[in-house]
């Protein structure tokens, strides 16, 4: 039972540049999420998918994109990185919105 | 964006002492109050669920009370150890969102 899984860990972009952040669960949760962890900011939501083929905005959605592309998977696209997208960013799942999260481990993006 | 506010921000406590801080929150449309714990390098970890005004949880040495009417919920660490220094989140759910506070850092001294 792998829990929450990210890809990669760490990417490094140049402004400008696209890339999909994925996130897989494998514990059958409903729910699913993404949020930006930012220095004295704790985690900010970006997106969230409350159940598979529904996806809606956080708190911070411009320059982002996701897909739901089935109950385990919820990526994150950056379409044209810019270095205030400079971040780490965490997955979370949980059974559904307002029961415990499970996150991932994380993957660090840094923006040239 | 729902106002999540925690205090203090950092604290730093000698070990054996006691501790606590505070999340507030919009005590209207309440769903749902969690605590997480949050170590350096790792991810967040969840320590409760909350959902009803005046709940009270407990996991060791670690307590949560919740006033949901006036908006604010308290953590409570008796006799802190080292191994409680970490960054302590608190996230609210009501019926539309779901918002972090950002967080109390705990820092234990031996």
């Amino acid at each position: 039972n792998a829990g929450v899984t990210q890809t990669p860990k760490f990417q490094v972009l140049k402004t400008g540049q696209s890339m999909t952040l994925q996130c897989a669960q494998d514990m059958n949760h409903n729910s699913m999420y993404w949020y930006r962890q930012d220095p004295g900011m704790g985690l900010r939501l970006i997106y969230y998918s409350a159940s598979e083929g529904t996806t809606d905005k956080g708190e911070v959605p411009n320059g982002y994109n996701v897909s739901r592309l089935n109950k385990r998977e919820f990526s994150l696209r950056l379409e044209s990185a810019a270095p205030s997208q400079t971040s780490v960013y965490f997955c979370a799942s949980s059974d559904f919105r307002e029961e415990t999260q499970y996150f991932g481990p994380g993957t660090r993006l840094l923006v040239l | 964006i729902l106002n999540v506010e925690q205090s203090p921000q950092s604290l730093h406590v000698q070990e054996g002492d006691s501790t606590n801080f505070t999340c507030s929150f919009p005590s209207s449309n309440f769903y749902a109050l969690h605590w997480y714990r949050w170590e350096t390098a790792k991810s967040p970890e969840a320590l409760f669920v909350m959902t009803l005004n005046g709940d009270e949880k407990k996991k060791g040495r670690i307590s949560a009370t919740l006033n949901t009417k006036e908006g604010y919920s308290y953590l409570y660490i008796k006799g802190s150890q080292p191994e409680d220094s970490a960054t302590y989140l608190c996230a609210f759910i009501n019926d539309y969102k779901l918002s972090f506070g950002a967080g109390t850092t705990v820092t234990v001294r031996a």
